[in-house]
């Protein structure tokens, strides 16, 4: 099974960076993905990683450590449109999604 | 494109009442799935399929069933509703086994069980 932890809320003001931490255990591991979601809305794709080491997509960039079981989201340059649900999730052919971080963004 | 889309949107059931909730999509994707969310929790995994004509449980099943008898279809089923079953339900597909593939979700159906 898979147990995977992230905090429940996060502020920052908008220009700063912002890092969601995300912590796993798993029985299997092949990959893990991380999801924003609006208020109201569905979750869309922002990023995967399946080896170790930091992808970076524009102002998103995702680390993983698969021996540490631990994946970050930095968010940089933050914006109002930011301000929305993180979801991470781990996949061992299903995905596994952890509850969610809230982060808001303030002027 | 209209990717993954969930009818209704939103919907009102009462006790003891049954319901299909309607998924679809167009990118000729393998691989389907229903999730719940409830306030606060992360997206639990219902049912999935990966093609048609085979369906398997997920974490939460009890109380739903499944049919997948096309690529494009994926409906859920709620045979005698329950105020537990009040949640939103996302539909999701993805090309293949996911091992790199993201799942594309549908905007979700907000279901409330009186």
């Amino acid at each position: 099974g898979q147990n995977i932890d992230q905090p429940t809320e996060m502020t920052a003001t908008e220009g700063a960076i912002v890092q969601i931490n995300c912590t796993y255990q798993t029985s299997g591991f092949n990959g893990l993905f991380w999801y924003q979601q609006h208020a109201g809305e569905a979750p869309t794709f922002l990023s995967y990683n399946v080896l170790d080491g930091l992808e970076e997509k524009g102002r998103f960039s995702s680390f993983l450590s698969r021996s540490k079981g631990y994946s970050y989201l930095l968010l940089k340059e933050l914006q109002m449109k930011d301000s929305a649900s993180y979801l991470c999730a781990t996949n061992d052919y299903k995905l596994s999604f952890g509850a969610g971080t809230t982060v808001t963004v303030r002027a | 494109n209209a990717g993954v889309t969930q009818t209704p949107k939103f919907r009102i059931l009462k006790i003891g009442q049954s319901m299909t909730l309607q998924c679809t999509q167009d990118m000729n994707h393998n691989y389907m799935y229903w999730y719940r969310q409830d306030p606060g929790m992360g997206l639990k995994l219902i049912y999935y399929s990966v093609g048609a004509g085979i369906t398997d449980k997920g974490e939460v099943p009890n109380g739903y069933n499944v049919s997948r008898s096309t690529t494009e279809d994926f409906p859920l089923r709620l045979e005698l509703a329950a105020p537990s079953q009040t949640s939103v339900y996302f539909c999701a597909s993805s090309y293949g086994d996911n091992s790199n593939q993201p799942q594309h979700f549908g905007d979700g159906t907000r279901l409330s069980i009186l």
